[in-house]
């Protein structure tokens, strides 16, 4: 199936941990996404690389890192996670930078930190 | 940046038309208008856009009007399965970023 995926799907942690959250598309799309969607059901974009080069970094803090090793994978790494990074992130591409086509999303990664 | 309104909730009773208004008065002349929806614990799902010409496809029907300063999002026979919130969007002046809105909420009741 060609389609965005996500894994994990939940991830439960403690404060202070460090965890990764893996995407990959096999769509051919050049540009990848991700977004936060928090308790109020609010979408947020965060990061969005095109052909593997950073173009968005919104004002996230610096514990997330995204890293693109080639154009269909866009991992999240979060450093010393916090009560507040409680959250859905999804993940999507798009065919071209701005979603000219519409964009494709993931299903989700249900992150709870304790 | 076009900014767009939209009711907060509506209902749809199952068989019957949904029609899912926009307001999208500031939007500009090369602006597209895009919808999305998300059932509830999925991600977002493209639904359809527009320019200036009507469109469908096997999802929806997107009625823009002619000023382009609102459009309508048809859903032709809603079923139980298109309950989800349901987001206008006009993002080309936006850096490339789809910023979302609060949507509406449709409940298509039985």
């Amino acid at each position: 199936d060609t389609a965005v995926s996500q894994t994990p799907k939940y991830l439960v942690t403690q404060m202070g941990n460090d965890k990764s959250i893996k995407c990959e598309q096999n769509l051919g799309h050049d540009t990848m996404y991700w977004y936060k969607q928090d308790s109020k059901k609010f979408l947020k974009i965060m990061f969005s690389y095109n052909n593997k080069e950073l173009i968005i970094n919104e004002t996230v803090p610096n514990r997330f890192s995204p890293k693109s090793p080639d154009k269909a994978h866009l991992n999240l790494h979060i450093n010393s996670l916090e009560l507040g990074d409680s959250a859905v992130y999804f993940c999507a591409s798009s065919q071209d930078f701005g979603g000219r086509y519409g964009y494709t999303f993931g299903s989700g990664t249900r992150l709870t930190v304790v | 940046d076009a900014k767009t309104t939209q009711p907060p909730s509506m209902d749809c009773a199952e068989g019957r038309a949904a029609n899912l208004p926009c307001n999208h008065s500031t939007i500009s002349g090369n602006e597209y208008v895009y919808w999305y929806r998300q059932i509830h614990s999925q991600g977002p799902q493209y639904i359809i856009h527009g320019l200036k010409n009507n469109e469908t496809n096997e999802m929806a029907s997107l009625i823009i009007t002619e000023d382009r300063k609102s459009s309508t999002l048809i859903l032709p026979h809603a079923t139980l399965r298109d309950t989800a919130v349901y987001y206008c969007i006009v993002p080309y002046n936006q850096g490339g970023k789809l910023i979302f809105g609060q949507g509406t909420e449709l409940s298509v009741k039985p």
